[in-house]
């Protein structure tokens, strides 16, 4: 189906370990973000990419990376989870930088325990 | 930095009131503002945009409208229905180039039949 898909849905995990969470978008955005979304914060931008591999990093960054290695592809991965990593993650993207609206997909719930 | 609020953060009306909901933002160059709409449990959905040369956007039974001088912008339902239950936020974007967006926390609409 067409749209941006994230894995997955739910996620527990412990503290310490890597975790990478998985977007993939069928329109060929050249735009993808990461956002986590906090009660008390709203959503809070992670990291952006431009285009395949150019990637740089938003307003929370620390304790993550991403890559993106092909268009439709934008992973996020926790190197050593951290109980304050517990949030909902979730992927966006855009087909121009500024003129068109946001798609975002249906979240990946992470708790670390 | 920008910071972006929503009042009320809850609202309960009965279904077939017209009701606004508020979106306040500290700068004022921003490049556009959207609001989005999430359903529990689910992603955001993009419902309107309004560059910042725009004063406001229709959609069905919503208008968006904008006012960058006094930093506000103001989401119009008319006519409410049950469906229309979920959170609204906004977001705005500010002159970076890309879509980097600002969230607003939301608000919480509940409409009753």
């Amino acid at each position: 189906d067409a749209g941006i898909t994230q894995s997955p849905r739910y996620k527990i995990t412990e503290t310490g370990r890597q975790v990478t969470l998985m977007c993939h978008q069928t329109w060929s955005h050249s735009y993808m973000f990461w956002y986590r979304q906090d009660l008390g914060h709203g959503l809070r931008l992670i990291y952006y990419s431009a285009a395949a591999d150019i990637t740089d990093k938003g307003e929370v960054p620390d304790g993550y990376v991403v890559s993106r290695s092909k268009t439709e592809n934008f992973p996020l991965t926790l190197e050593s989870a951290t109980r304050s990593q517990t949030s909902v993650y979730f992927c966006a993207s855009s087909g121009l930088p500024t003129n068109e609206k946001l798609f975002f997909g249906s979240g990946t719930q992470l708790s670390v325990l | 930095k920008q910071e972006v609020t929503q009042i009320p953060a809850a609202l309960s009306v009965p279904e077939g009131e017209n009701l606004v909901l508020n979106c306040s933002f500290t700068d004022s160059a921003i490049y556009n503002l959207q609001w989005f709409r999430q359903d529990p449990g689910k992603g955001l959905t993009s419902l309107l945009l309004i560059q910042s040369s725009q004063r406001e956007q229709t959609s069905g039974r919503l208008n968006a409208s904008l006012d960058k001088s006094s930093g506000r912008s103001t989401l119009y339902i008319a006519a409410s229905q049950p469906g229309d239950s979920a959170t609204y936020l906004c977001a705005a974007a500010m002159n970076t180039g890309f879509q980097k967006l600002v969230f607003g926390t939301g608000t919480r609409l509940l409409v009753s039949p």
